[in-house]
């Protein structure tokens, strides 16, 4: 099956400093990535969503300043955390869906994640 | 919105049981996926199904469209099955019906014990 590798799985800054969280498409072309935020025992929520080649469309109240999302080619899409700041700490997941047509075209493969710690 | 709501929330069985979790939804949908997340945190998608059922081993999925409502069944369960089980809905947003959106539960917590 379709296989979305995230890197780095852990990952622990000092305040301040910016943090860049890779997503990969590994055997099919991501025309679509989404990237979600996850708190301790609370659902996904969906931060933003990005096309390839498209700026990325945010949800209400995410800063796009503060997560910038690049989609330049069609099997990686990047997140960078900003002046990561303690309250940034978090789980990030991205997921990833083909293109219309494909047969997995409604299907979103996700991610392990990676967990933000920020001192 | 569509509001999905997974019951129960924690499910602590004992190996060999049948485990049942559910989800219902308050929006139509043109998919929905169960999706399995262990504790390090990495997700793993199981089932996605837009009617019927669906089974992959031990593990069983159905929905009905016209009630809102899916499941998710373990048979003969196993503590390796312990995990957070989440349901996600994928509907359409806005006119047009090309922009989807994917809703999640709150997970089941389910913890299988030898």
């Amino acid at each position: 099956g379709a296989v979305v590798s995230q890197h780095p799985s852990r990952v622990i800054c000092k305040s301040g400093t910016s943090v860049k969280i890779e997503c990969r498409s590994l055997d099919f072309q991501a025309t679509t990535m989404f990237w979600y935020r996850q708190f301790p025992k609370q659902s996904l929520m969906l931060m933003a969503t990005s096309n390839e080649g498209s700026k990325a469309t945010y949800e209400q109240g995410v800063e796009k300043d503060k997560f910038l999302i690049n989609h330049a080619s069609l099997t990686l899409s990047t997140l960078t955390v900003t002046s990561a700041h303690p309250e940034d700490s978090s789980f990030y997941i991205c997921s990833a869906s083909g293109p219309t047509g494909w047969q997995g075209a409604r299907i979103q493969y996700f991610g392990a994640g990676t967990r933000l710690s920020v001192l | 919105k569509n509001e999905v709501e997974q019951s129960p929330q924690n499910l602590t069985a004992q190996e060999g049981e049948f485990i049942t979790i559910n989800c219902s939804y308050s929006v139509g949908i043109s998919a929905l996926h169960w999706l399995q997340q262990h504790p390090g945190g990495g997700i793993v998608s199981l089932f996605m199904l837009s009617s019927g059922k669906k089974k992959h081993g031990r593990l069983i999925a159905t929905i009905n469209i016209q009630e809102k409502h899916s499941s998710l069944h373990i048979t003969a369960s196993h503590p390796r099955d312990s995990a957070v089980y989440i349901c996600a809905v994928r509907w359409a947003v806005g006119s047009g019906g090309s922009n989807y959106k994917l809703t999640f539960g709150k997970g089941t917590l389910l913890t299988v014990n030898p």
